[in-house]
C-alpha cells in the first residue's frame, strides 16, 4: 500500500528562519503531491499541487516545494517564516494508477515563535 | 462560489450509539470524499463516492458507511459508536474522481464535524 511518511513531528522555529519540511512517499509510480495546511480553528486548504513539469513548484503565502522523483519526495520549503505561519502542514500523495484515494502523511506541527 | 458544507459541527454521543454525517460538496463537484482525522494519525482515508457509486473504501469496520446521492450530497454513518471514534471526520469535494488519469483536481475540505464519543 502507499505510504506517506513526515519526518517531523513538531517543528520549533522563531520568526525569520528558513523551514523545510520533509515528505517521502513509497508509491514507484507517476504520481500527484500535494502539500495542505490547517491553521488554529480552520479548514484544511491547499498549499501547493505539483502534477508535471518544473519540479520546483510555488504556492501561496511565499512557500514551494522540490519533487526529487529518485529520492520520492516533495518537501517543502519557505525562505523566512512568520508568525502566522504556526499551522499544521500535511503531505499527501495521490498516484495515477486509476482508483487510487489520496493518501496523507500524519502531518508535522509547525510553530512560530517571536 | 459556496465552499464544502458540513453539518452538523460538533456532536457528543454514548457508546453504543450511532451518528449520521452529512456533507454538502461544492456545486458542480460530483466526487466526495471522507476522512477521519485524530491527534498523531493524521488524516486517513474512510471511502470516497462519485456519481452515487463508492470508488474506494479505507481501512475500517463496517461500522463505518456512507452513501451519496444524487445531487451528489453525502452522508456517513457510524453504527455502534466506540470511544476511539472520537475524531475530527472532514468532507472533500473534487469536480473528477480521484487518480484521474492526466490531471487531479484539488480536493477542497469542510471545516469538519467534532464528534465526541463518550
Amino acid at each position: 500500500a502507499q505510504s506517506v511518511s513526515q519526518h517531523n513531528h513538531h517543528v520549533i522555529l522563531s520568526e525569520a528562519a528558513s523551514l523545510e519540511l520533509g515528505c517521502n512517499y513509497s508509491y514507484g509510480g507517476t504520481v500527484n503531491l500535494f502539500w495542505y495546511v490547517q491553521y488554529p480553528g480552520q479548514h484544511l486548504q491547499l498549499l501547493l499541487k505539483y502534477f508535471s513539469g518544473d519540479p520546483l513548484v510555488k504556492g501561496i503565502k511565499g512557500f514551494e516545494a522540490e519533487f526529487i522523483k529518485s529520492k520520492f519526495s516533495f518537501n517543502l520549503r519557505k525562505p523566512s517564516v512568520q508568525w502566522s505561519d504556526t499551522a499544521e502542514y500535511f503531505c499527501a500523495v495521490n498516484p495515477y494508477s486509476g482508483n487510487t484515494p489520496l493518501v496523507f502523511g500524519k502531518g508535522t506541527r509547525l510553530s512560530v515563535i517571536a | 462560489k459556496a465552499g464544502v458544507t458540513q453539518t452538523p459541527r460538533y456532536l457528543i454521543k454514548t457508546r453504543g450509539q450511532q451518528v449520521t454525517l452529512s456533507c454538502s460538496p461544492i456545486s458542480g463537484h460530483r466526487s466526495v470524499s471522507w476522512y477521519q482525522q485524530t491527534p498523531g494519525q493524521g488524516l486517513q482515508f474512510l471511502f470516497e463516492y462519485f456519481s452515487e457509486t463508492q470508488r474506494n473504501k479505507g481501512n475500517f469496520p463496517g461500522r463505518f458507511s456512507g452513501r451519496q446521492f444524487s445531487n451528489s450530497r453525502s452522508e456517513m454513518n457510524v453504527s455502534t459508536l466506540e470511544l476511539g471514534d472520537s475524531a475530527l471526520y472532514l468532507c472533500a469535494s473534487s469536480s473528477p474522481p480521484s487518480g484521474t488519469v492526466g490531471k487531479f483536481s484539488e480536493q477542497f475540505f469542510g471545516p469538519g464535524t467534532r464528534l465526541t464519543v463518550l
